[in-house]
């Protein structure tokens, strides 16, 4: 079935660093969603995203909307302790509507 | 806060029993999503009301089952608990069924010893 590849699975960074994770896929979008999830809690929307070649920003978030429609990216810039977290994205498939999940990439800051 | 509503916030109990989730969405929100986090797993997709209405449905087991109700809150039944089923239980809403971003209560967790 259709899938999610998010990447990279993991990332250990230095405070100050900057971030960058993506998720592709064979499959077409209408829908990007970036979320963030902290230990015990639920996932939290950062960002969404429409329109293919889009590209928003939430602070030091960044995230854009590829314009073949598979993929999409989220950066973070001068990371701080705080980014830590899992990160997922979202996408919903242009022909059936459903929502597929990325299996989340764990990002850990080191003061 | 995401407005999205779950109890309890943890959960307990032993194998073959039966439990039950609730979830209230933000308010406006007419669609209902339920997924299921095991430790160290991604979110895996259970089941979806829209308006009271069943829209979709993922890996949800037989043992399981959910319900919208008219005032659009949502309860998940786990039955003949194994101990497998310990996991983070979340519920998401959105305002439709196309295109809205879902917003994530915190889940409850549930323990089955």
């Amino acid at each position: 079935g259709q899938q999610l590849n998010q990447s990279p699975q993991s990332m250990f960074i230095q405070e100050g660093e900057d971030v960058s994770m993506n998720c592709t896929s064979s499959s077409i979008f209408n829908t990007w969603l970036w979320y963030k999830q902290d230990p015990g809690e639920g996932p939290v929307l950062l960002i969404a995203l429409y329109k293919a070649g889009e590209l928003t920003s939430n602070g030091r978030l960044t995230a854009q909307f590829g314009i073949t429609r598979k993929d999409s990216f989220l950066n973070i810039s001068a990371s701080i302790p705080s980014d830590v977290g899992i990160y997922f994205c979202a996408g919903r498939l242009s022909n059936t509507g459903k929502l597929i999940f990325g299996q989340g990439t764990t990002l850990q800051v080191k003061p | 806060d995401s407005g999205v509503t779950q109890t309890p916030k943890h959960l307990i109990t032993a194998t073959g029993q039966r439990v039950t989730l609730r979830c209230s969405p933000r308010s406006g929100d007419l669609s209902v999503y339920w997924y299921q986090q095991s430790l160290d797993q991604g979110l895996q997709f259970l089941i979806q009301y829209y308006n009271g209405e069943e829209r979709a449905k993922g890996n949800i087991l037989e043992r399981f089952s959910a319900q919208q109700f008219p005032d659009l809150h949502s309860e998940l039944n786990l039955s003949s608990l194994e101990l497998g089923d310990s996991a983070l239980y979340f519920c998401a809403s959105s305002a439709t069924v196309t295109n809205s971003p879902l917003h994530f209560g915190n889940g409850t967790r549930l323990t089955v010893t």
